[in-house]
């Protein structure tokens, strides 16, 4: 009973690396999504696909690219770390319609 | 004015009481609307959906009220289990977005 899986639970980063988030989903949703939340503030779209090769950006996309080869699976890549993009990173997916998001457990990114 | 608007709260109540939060949509198109639930450091976890009829779901009763554009949560008995963020979601429909409220905090004291 899988759902949403991230991958890892827990980064640390130096400003300039980069790094790819997973998010791998086995319900078959079309829409997968990430958002990013910090402290006191609610979530944030970063970047959402439709399907299989789809995707487009959300209100906070600078800094990161994504890509859908698959329906299943939905990395994030940060192409150059900034101190900015401290945060917990939460991967969803839902079928379309008036179907709910199911969550990931979340990425919790330090960049120093 | 922001799309989806929530009071932050906190709402601080005691055990046993019935608290209720509201939130605002802009859109009025909007068709499908959700209430999650988020511990702290945890990923948000549907409550529950929020139907045109309104819906209950044990101590827990969502309303939608399309000519005022809002929904409302309503929690009965409060236990301190439900201390947490509630977080109001709205399908716009207007894009393939789902769009968060920033979350009403509920704190349940003994």
């Amino acid at each position: 009973n899988a759902g949403v899986t991230q991958t890892p639970k827990f980064q640390v980063l130096k400003t300039g690396q980069s790094m790819t988030l997973q998010c791998a989903q086995d319900m078959n949703h079309e829409y997968m999504s990430w958002y990013r939340q910090d402290p006191g503030m609610g979530l944030r779209l970063i970047h959402y696909s439709v399907g299989a090769g789809i995707t487009d950006q959300g209100e906070v996309p600078n800094g990161y690219n994504v890509s859908r080869s698959t329906t299943e699976d939905f990395p994030l890549r940060l192409l150059s770390a900034a101190p900015s993009q401290t945060s917990v990173y939460f991967c969803a997916s839902s079928n379309f319609g008036n179907s709910p998001l199911h969550f990931g457990n979340g990425t919790r990114l330090t960049v120093t | 004015r922001k799309e989806v608007e929530q009071d932050p709260g906190p709402f601080n109540v005691p055990e046993g009481a019935t608290v209720a939060f509201n939130c605002t949509y802009s859109n009025s198109a909007s068709q499908s609307f959700f209430w999650y639930r988020q511990d702290c450091r945890k990923e948000p976890k549907l409550l529950m959906s929020v139907y045109s009829s309104g819906n209950e779901d044990g101590r827990f009763t969502a309303q939608l009220n399309r000519a005022s554009q809002y929904i409302s949560l309503l929690i009965r008995d409060s236990k301190l289990s439900d201390s947490a963020t509630y977080l109001c979601v709205v399908n716009p429909r207007t894009t393939d977005k789902l769009i968060f409220g920033t979350g009403t905090r509920l704190q349940v004291f003994p």
